[in-house]
């Protein structure tokens, strides 16, 4: 089945440590996004890819960093320097950037201990 | 002033009533105009999108864009308790531009029909 695969579910992080989400998908897109969802704040984008090797700043890149070494993979990594991490993270992708249809991963819930 | 307004609700109504959902929005750059339903812990699903201003319907599902006064509605006929969740509006801009193509989601609102 075609889809994408975040991982893992739930994740715990120390304060000061560097913590990196997985997003994994086999649709074939050349798009990519990370989004953060806070309570009463719907999704926020942090990073997008447009392409391999390519990524943009989204509204609150900071904190974050990305890497798009594979058409498949986009890892999400939240640095010590993201003061207040606990949320809950979601991948999505699609055909190619401005495309209507994007598709959501189920979430990764960071909290921080 | 956010780009994308959304009441988050909470709304409550009984099975069977019709619900309205509502999004304003400031950029009039948008052209793609989404609507996801999102289950308590999961990923956003894609319910249905529209290109510019007009009417799109799918099963009990209605979606409206009038860019005139930059307002979206999604109603829901015969609501069921299947469709309590937190359904979010969204959009993209056209081509050009530093936002293009990026998704700029309103604050979702919460649903919950009870029979």
């Amino acid at each position: 089945d075609g889809g994408i695969t975040q991982s893992p579910k739930y994740l715990f992080r120390k304060e000061g440590q560097n913590v990196t989400l997985s997003c994994e998908q086999n649709l074939n897109h050349d798009a990519m996004y990370w989004y953060r969802q806070d309570p009463g704040q719907g999704l926020r984008l942090i990073y997008y890819s447009q392409i391999v090797n390519d990524f943009q700043k989204g509204d609150i890149a900071e904190g974050y960093s990305v890497s798009r070494e594979k058409k498949e993979s986009f890892p999400l990594t939240v640095t010590s320097a993201q003061k207040n991490p606990t949320a809950f993270y979601l991948c999505a992708s699609s055909i190619g950037l401005g495309v209507a249809e994007a598709f959501f991963g189920q979430g990764t819930r960071l909290t921080v201990v | 002033q956010k780009e994308v307004e959304q009441d988050p609700g909470p709304l409550s109504v009984p099975e069977g009533a019709i619900v309205s959902l509502n999004c304003t929005y400031s950029n009039s750059a948008f052209q793609y105009f989404m609507w996801y339903r999102q289950y308590s812990r999961k990923g956003p699903e894609l319910l249905m999108y529209t290109y510019s201003s007009g009417n799109k319907e799918d099963g009990r599902f209605t979606a409206q864009v009038d860019k005139s006064s930059k307002y979206i509605s999604l109603f829901i006929r015969d609501s069921q308790p299947s469709d309590s969740a937190t359904y979010l509006c969204a959009m993209i801009p056209n081509a050009g531009g530093t936002s293009y193509g990026k998704l700029t989601f309103g604050q979702g609102t919460i649903l919950t029909v009870h029979p």
